[in-house]
């Protein structure tokens, strides 16, 4: 079965750092592309990274410089590392499985990261 | 950017067809995913674009397993819209539709929109 598992999220105060993992079963992270969506509380998904099997990644403008992707092929893991947080950031962050063209077809259950003093 | 403009809500009886509407500039010449979110949870892959180059007039749209055939899709013009046959109180959930920009390579999703099954 695909699965993925995502953890590390938690209350974390402006400007502070925190790195999301995401644990894949059912297939191999490194034959797949990666992406993180993020929602505000009350809000509408956000695409903010993605990871490409050759390396390569891309991130919305809302958290480049910021926010790092990458994987540990070993451990069949992507992570997230979140730098210099703000409020804004504060949301539930998914990881999923892409398919390439934008086409998410396994999500994980999310993990709340919340931004605040 | 890109932007992809959804109506709030969309009230719908039981047994009866719903349209989602998804407009974005040529979104005919894209490809439109759609996500289904039901409340507490994370988003589900509902209807996905698989065609491999874009057609102003219609494409093919497959559904990942466990999706029910009641769920289609179209997309022409500057309009994709989510079909949903047969309405039950099970499909009540908030739907996203989703593009890849390749002027930026970035994921652009719409607001989205509630279905509400009275």
């Amino acid at each position: 079965e695909v699965q993925l598992v995502e953890s590390g999220g938690g209350l974390i105060q402006p400007g502070g750092s925190l790195r999301l993992s995401c644990a894949a079963s059912g297939f191999i992270v490194s034959n797949n592309y990666m992406s993180w969506v993020r929602q505000a509380p009350g809000k509408g998904l956000e695409w903010v990274s993605i990871l490409y099997t050759g390396g390569r990644t891309d991130y919305a403008e809302s958290v480049k410089g910021r926010f790092t992707i990458s994987r540990d092929n070993s451990k069949n893991t992507v992570y997230f590392q979140m730098n210099s947080l703000r409020g804004e950031d504060t949301a539930v962050y998914y990881c999923a499985r892409d398919l390439g063209g934008g086409v998410l077809d396994c999500w994980g259950q999310g993990a709340l990261v919340t931004v605040s003093s | 950017s890109y932007v992809l403009t959804q109506p709030p809500s969309v009230t719908v009886a039981p047994g009866q067809t719903a349209r989602i509407t998804c407009g974005g500039n040529k979104s005919g010449s894209k490809s439109v995913h759609w996500y289904q979110q039901k409340p507490g949870q994370a988003p589900v892959l509902a209807v996905y674009d698989n065609s491999d180059r874009p057609s102003p007039v219609y494409y093919d749209h497959d559904r990942p397993s466990g999706i029910p055939e009641r769920f289609s899709g179209s997309n022409s013009g500057n309009t994709a819209t989510l079909i949903i046959s047969r309405v039950e109180a099970g499909d009540e959930a908030d739907y996203y539709c989703q593009v890849w920009d390749t002027s930026t390579n970035m994921y652009v999703f719409g607001a989205g929109t509630r279905v509400t099954v009275l």
